[in-house]
């Protein structure tokens, strides 16, 4: 298994539709995130969790919704997209600050169209 | 704002040479620095990390770090032409476990 697994690997959705992203990390970490990386755009960091706590929203629109059941699960809720919102989606785990790790390591990302 | 600036490139170097990639940051308060290398398509791995002030080897890649003038290099001796892929630049955010990335770094090497 690799470290960081996330599925779907593509995903079509309207802008009316529900969706939901899964990440799983089999590292040991204690730290999640949620990134998002558009085309000519730096990764943009949305989400963090340490020890299933939301430590970090980056202003990011409540159509996107994130949840963390536990240390080594990860989801990104989706609804009412628009379709500037078409990006690859990429999760990371990390030890974390209290780890003494800050290296993040990369799922293979979740490629979004919004139609 | 905290911000990683990176040379968007594209940077075409040929087979055997070094390449040069630069970085530099506005955070003063950033303590860790992370090179990813990101080819087409794929996501972004972690290639090399460093912490203090001076070089850090591994095999043909070398970080250098200047806290001073704020900037980060990767060099990559002896390049291939497995080693073309975007080449992305991280900085922690002063105290923080966030991860503030540049746009990276294209580099094409040429046989």
């Amino acid at each position: 298994e690799t470290g960081v697994t996330q599925t779907p690997r593509h995903l079509v959705m309207g802008m009316t539709n529900k969706k939901s992203l899964k990440c799983e990390q089999h590292l040991g970490h204690n730290a999640m995130y949620w990134y998002k990386q558009s085309a000519k755009k730096p990764l943009e960091l949305m989400f963090v969790y340490n020890f299933k706590e939301q430590t970090e929203n980056n202003s990011v629109p409540s159509r996107f919704s994130p949840e963390c059941p536990n240390s080594s699960h990860l989801f990104l809720h989706l609804h009412t997209l628009q379709p500037e919102d078409s990006a690859l989606y990429l999760c990371a785990s990390s030890q974390g600050p209290r780890g003494g790790g800050t290296e993040a390591f990369f799922g293979q990302g979740t490629r979004l169209t919004v139609v | 704002q905290k911000e990683v600036e990176q040379n968007s490139g594209p940077l075409s170097v040929p087979e055997g040479a070094i390449a040069s990639l630069n970085c530099t940051y506005s955070d003063r308060g950033s303590q860790s620095f992370f090179w990813y290398r990101q080819y087409s398509g794929k996501s972004p791995e972690l290639i090399m990390f460093i912490y203090s002030n001076g070089d850090k080897e591994d095999g043909r890649f070398t970080a250098q770090l200047n806290k001073a003038s704020q900037y980060v290099s990767l060099l990559i001796r002896d390049s291939q032409p497995s080693d073309s892929a975007t080449y992305l630049c991280a900085g922690t955010q002063g105290g923080s476990e966030k991860l503030v990335f540049g746009k990276g770094t294209k580099l094409t090497v040429n046989p």
